[in-house]
């Protein structure tokens, strides 16, 4: 299986903060991932899909980039409904692996 | 408006079975593939299993693989995932993802709770 690693697991910010999430591949995905968010209690939202395709719906200040193995999203002014967990997750093969989840908290 | 809703959680011992059904609407469900992810408490996404629009290809994850069984009835709109054999591992919340056919999952359901326990 394809391994997802993300970094940091927690992030402190504040509001209006641009914050940076790196999600990295055991193993070339090319552009086959996707970004969620998922608040306590909830189900996961996709924010982000094929690298950096954002949802219809999804606020501009989320973005995504990379390929092959190293992946970022970012969140370019941090506002009070982003303090959520934050999972990127490949789909480049049928047994879809997610990263372990980052935290993005109040500092 | 895409609703996912799952249902069949239940407390049940080790060794036993459980049903779960996940009921859509708000789109054409026999247009897209389905798949099954779970997150155990306080830990990360699983996916489990996935079934394509029509129901004739299935995916495993080997932690479950020989155990839980997907399955759909597109006449009922509607996703099953048969678990048999559960052990205390298995215990989480199950989701219902949509898949557009590109692997990323662009709906879920609310998730249902099973807990494994003696």
């Amino acid at each position: 299986d394809i391994q997802m690693t993300q970094s940091p697991s927690i992030l402190s910010a504040s509001v209006g903060d641009r914050v940076t999430i790196t999600c990295r591949a055991s193993q070339s995905i090319n552009s086959w991932l996707a970004w969620y968010v998922q608040k306590p209690g909830k189900s996961p939202k996709l924010l982000i899909y094929k690298a950096s395709k954002l949802k219809s719906g999804v606020p501009a200040r989320f973005s995504g980039s990379g390929s092959g193995t190293e992946f970022t999203l970012n969140i370019s002014s941090l506002q009070p409904d982003d303090f959520a967990i934050y999972y990127c997750q490949q789909h480049s093969s049928r047994s879809p692996t997610f990263g372990q989840g980052t935290k993005v908290e109040i500092k | 408006e895409v609703q996912l809703v799952e249902s069949g959680g239940a407390l049940v011992q080790p060794g036993g079975s459980l049903r779960l059904s996940c009921v859509t609407s708000g789109f054409v469900f026999s247009s897209f593939e389905m798949n099954w992810v779970r997150q155990a408490p306080g830990k990360g996404l699983e996916w489990l299993s996935y079934i394509n629009n029509r129901g004739t290809t299935k995916y495993y994850a080997d932690s479950v693989k020989g155990r839980f069984t997907v399955s759909r009835d597109n006449a009922k709109n509607s996703l099953y995932l048969q678990m048999n054999s559960l052990r205390a591992e298995d215990t989480a919340v199950y989701f219902c993802a949509r898949d557009p056919a590109t692997g990323e999952f662009d709906f879920w359901g609310q998730g249902t709770l099973v807990t494994v326990s003696s």
